[in-house]
């Protein structure tokens, strides 16, 4: 496709239910990351992949939060036993190479969850 | 201490009037890149202008340019001729030059609204 595609674009899950969201960044981009975006804030880092490997989880807030990409293209985010307090948009990005210089990073719609 | 610091949290504008929207930023880093995103109400992060800390002019993209003013640190984006459609949140972010520092760091954002 044409941009980062993000489904579903909206989820409601029940507290402790697992939910995953998959992310298909723009065809040929090595770099693919996830962000979480608290309502008012700004994006905050979960999550970086450099084709299917994960270079850089540090931002994953806990065990509960599980991402992939085993093929090196689409990726998925998996959250365990959801709290409310993950209620969030979830954000893919992906770049064509190292975002070093001026590689753009291109965002998607994101996944937007709430947790009831 | 945070890394990017956005202080307006709303402004106004007059449709075709000027608007400089502000960033501070704080790394040890000598090299460093400054990011603007667009996000309207959609959710989707619009990438509009990159600044590299090597770069000697500033950086323009059609009607927005970054004031790069690097010895204050500060990257503020000048949006020219203002749109009802440039109304959105804005998003200052730096990317860290440490190897194995690939995410972006984003500001709390600044809302802009374009009155007719």
């Amino acid at each position: 496709g044409a941009g980062v595609s993000q489904s579903p674009r909206y989820k409601v899950a029940k507290r402790g239910q697992d939910v995953a969201l998959r992310c298909d960044p723009i065809s040929g981009h090595v770099s693919l990351f996830w962000y979480q975006q608290a309502l008012g804030q700004g994006p905050e880092f979960l999550t970086y992949f450099q084709n299917e490997a994960q270079l850089d989880k540090s931002g994953l807030p806990s065990d509960r939060f599980f991402a992939e990409r085993p093929e090196g293209s689409v990726s998925t985010l998996k959250i365990q036993r959801t709290q409310q307090e993950d209620s969030a948009v979830y954000l893919c990005a992906s770049s064509l190479g190292w975002t070093g210089g001026g590689n753009t990073i291109y965002f998607g719609e994101g996944s937007w969850l709430t947790v009831v | 201490a945070q890394k990017i610091t956005q202080t307006q949290p709303g402004m106004f504008v007059q449709e075709k009037e000027a608007v400089t929207l502000d960033c501070t930023y704080d790394t040890s880093d000598q090299s460093y890149g400054l990011f603007w995103y667009k996000q309207p109400s959609s959710g989707e992060m619009i990438f509009l202008i990159y600044q590299g800390s090597y770069d000697e002019q500033n950086a323009t993209e059609g009607r927005y340019s970054l004031n790069f003013q690097k010895a204050r640190k500060s990257a503020n984006l000048v949006i020219s001729a203002s749109q009802l459609g440039d109304s959105a949140m804005y998003f200052c972010a730096m990317r860290e030059g440490r190897p194995g520092r690939r995410a972006l760091t984003f500001g709390s954002g600044t809302r802009l609204q374009v009155q007719p």
